[in-house]
């Protein structure tokens, strides 16, 4: 079956360390992307790769870090520099990474709680 | 910029009530649209989407008509389920790879 995956599901850390989420797809997509989702503020993208080896900051890239150095992979760490870092991550991927994006499919989230 | 803006929530209706969730939006081209739904606890799912002005987009008894005239993507469904309740997000493309999403429209099914 062809998708995306998060790992873990539910996840916790301990103020001060940092923390790095996984996101993989077998779809074959160029671009991948990070989203943060708080209550009532709907999605605000992070981070987003178009091609290997490469990615740009999004909205709210503050205290978040990434790499591509896989097509099918694209990991975000949380660090300590972040300064509220609960809240639902969801990656995402699209099929091409040309002038517009189309159709982005999603990851099923991990949530994050720092306690 | 653009910019997409959705009723707020949460909308509560009995089943198989009509529903209508607004959508208006901000973009100095010419976007293609979206409709995802996110069930809970779980990432976002495509609903539907329309990539030129007239187009209707439809998928599960939900439509919505690209309405470049007044701007809008609304979404209807004739006949509303316990099961589809969800959070609603309306969504347009813009350029260099980016979506924009709506804040989210929280829909209440009361059997």
């Amino acid at each position: 079956d062809g998708g995306i995956t998060q790992s873990p599901k539910y996840l916790f850390r301990k103020e001060g360390q940092n923390v790095t989420l996984s996101c993989e797809q077998n779809l074959n997509h160029d671009a991948m992307y990070w989203y943060r989702q708080d209550p009532g503020q709907g999605l605000r993208l992070i981070y987003y790769s178009q091609i290997v080896n490469d990615f740009q900051k999004g909205d709210i890239a503050e205290g978040y870090s990434v790499s591509r150095e896989k097509k099918e992979s694209f990991p975000l760490t949380v660090t300590s520099a972040q300064k509220n870092p609960t809240a639902f991550y969801l990656c995402a991927s699209s099929p091409w990474g040309g002038t517009y994006t189309d159709t982005q499919y999603f990851g099923p989230g991990t949530r994050l709680t720092v306690l | 910029g653009n910019s997409v803006t959705q009723m707020e929530g949460p909308v509560t209706l009995s089943e198989e009530a009509f529903l209508t969730i607004n959508c208006t939006y901000t973009a100095t081209g010419y976007p293609s649209l979206f409709w995802y739904v996110q069930y809970p606890g779980e990432g976002l799912q495509l609903l539907l989407k329309a990539t030129k002005a007239d187009d209707k987009g439809s998928n599960k008894g939900f439509e919505a008509t690209y309405r470049k005239e007044t701007t809008s993507f609304h979404l209807e469904k004739g006949s509303v389920q316990v099961s589809d309740s969800a959070v609603y997000f309306c969504a347009l493309s813009e350029r260099d790879d980016k979506i924009i999403f709506g804040k989210g429209t929280r829909l209440h099914i009361l059997p």
